[in-house]
């Protein structure tokens, strides 16, 4: 079975410009929670959805938004970049059940210049 | 919020020796902590987890242990090989709030050959 893919895996944006990441679950799974990893603030958690609905967010501005679609696959926006953030933007996907295994995908690699 | 702390930030052993990584959490309600390994430019993978039902749990080199009372929980990787090396992150959710796990800040684990 198919894991975790997100695209695109690099891209580059310049200051001010928006970007948009998509997440395409595990087959199956019904959440989706998107991480920013960077090597000076780590593994951070930006939101979670659920059946479409947004179920937990993190503390990040409002510069960060989700979506999720009927097929589970999920989108994250970030509007107005910032140099800080760049980061490697992880997506991961359960069952939707707490505790059950949090499989992430490759990431993309956003560079902010 | 929760708060996962991680030790040490780097460990460098010599291979076949054992490997102890620590972290402690703040919020006695989480329930639920896996350990990902996470090699460089890849993805996190777990590796293990354990839930709060359970005091320790073994799968082949690597086993984790939990101490509720204390809050804090670790992860043993004995017989280590040069392919242990990677960083390594705790991290930890309360499973009746959906999926959102807090990670410790990371042990880079070197195995010297």
């Amino acid at each position: 079975k198919a894991g975790v893919t997100q695209t695109p895996r690099y891209l580059i944006k310049t200051r001010g410009q928006q970007v948009t990441l998509s997440c395409s679950p595990i087959s199956g799974h019904r959440s989706v929670s998107w991480y920013q990893q960077t090597p000076g603030q780590g593994l951070q958690f930006l939101f979670e959805y659920f059946s479409e609905t947004q179920r937990n967010k993190g503390n990040f501005p409002g510069r960060f938004s989700g979506r999720q679609f009927s097929n589970s696959r999920s989108e994250m926006n970030v509007s107005t970049l910032e140099l800080g953030d760049s980061a490697l933007y992880l997506c991961a996907s359960n069952s939707g059940a707490a505790g059950n295994t949090i499989y992430f995908g490759e990431g993309s690699w956003l560079t902010v210049v | 919020g929760e708060n996962v702390e991680q030790h040490p930030s780097t460990l460098s052993v010599q291979e076949g020796d054992s490997a102890v990584i620590k972290c402690t959490y703040s919020d006695s309600a989480s329930n639920y902590f896996p350990w990902y390994k996470q090699e460089l430019g890849k993805r996190p993978q777990l590796i293990i987890d354990i839930r709060s039902n359970v005091g320790e749990k073994k799968d082949q080199r690597i086993a984790v242990t939990l101490n509720k009372t204390a809050k804090h929980f670790s992860l043993h990787i004995t017989e280590t090989q040069p392919e242990d090396s990677a960083v390594y992150f705790c991290a930890a959710s309360k499973g009746n709030a959906g999926n959102m796990l807090t990670f410790g800040g990371g042990t880079r684990l070197m195995v010297k050959p």
